[in-house]
């Protein structure tokens, strides 16, 4: 099965800082999507990439993906407190199977 | 707001019983799918549904079972709960059944199994 490995597993950074947070997938990406999770509710789609190469933002969200290094960034600019939560990155696998990550648990401090 | 609901919002069981969890997908949506997420991890694919037939299924045991309707509205049942089945189940909606595109999840069923 797919592993996604996440990096970092959590961060702390302090207001208006920028960040990014790594995605590598063990196999071959077919689809590559990134969401947002507050604390015990349900996910929030922010974006997916499907190219090698790709790049796709929203806000102050900007997410990339490598797929010779079978892996994604996710980079947020000017971090704000609103920004606070965990991210996700899911991708798609053959038999309509879909493997999420570790997980990456963002904490901006005001 | 998703437009996927799903209910109960909380739910305790005691071990060895049943219970039936509820998704209401968008409207527009035929592909239903359900994660089950222990504290603390990523959510774990469960199956999912694609105009009312399991289109795809991940490592759970046969226990974990589900069903989706001609409104692709959809329910998960597990049977026989364990203890580890204590967890977040969300379901998320979408409208092809190959990708996760735009998939939009609801809020999610706290389990609790004691």
């Amino acid at each position: 099965s797919q592993e996604l490995e996440q990096s970092p597993q959590s961060l702390i950074v302090q207001e208006g800082k920028n960040l990014t947070i790594n995605c590598t997938s063990s196999k071959t990406l077919y689809g590559l999507y990134w969401y947002k999770q507050k604390y015990g509710e349900g996910l929030i789609f922010l974006m997916m990439l499907q190219k090698g190469g790709e790049e796709k933002s929203h806000e102050k969200i900007t997410a990339k993906l490598d797929e010779k290094k079978q892996q994604s960034s996710l980079h947020i600019t000017a971090s704000q407190p609103s920004h606070a939560g965990i991210y996700l990155c899911g991708a798609d696998q053959p038999g309509n199977q879909f493997y999420f990550g570790t997980g990456t648990s963002l904490t901006v401090i005001p | 707001e998703t437009g996927v609901t799903q209910s109960p919002t909380h739910l305790i069981k005691t071990r060895g019983q049943q219970v039936t969890l509820r998704c209401s997908s968008q409207s527009g949506h035929n592909t239903v799918s359900w994660y089950q997420q222990a504290l603390g991890q990523g959510p774990q694919f469960i199956f999912q549904y694609y105009r009312e037939e399991e289109n795809g299924r991940g490592n759970f045991p046969p226990r974990f079972s589900g069903l989706q309707f001609p409104n692709y509205s959809s329910e998960l049942n597990v049977n026989a709960l364990e203890l580890d089945d204590s967890a977040l189940y969300l379901c998320a909606s979408s409208s092809e059944a190959t990708l996760n595109t735009e998939a939009f999840f609801g809020q999610g069923t706290r389990l609790t199994v004691v």
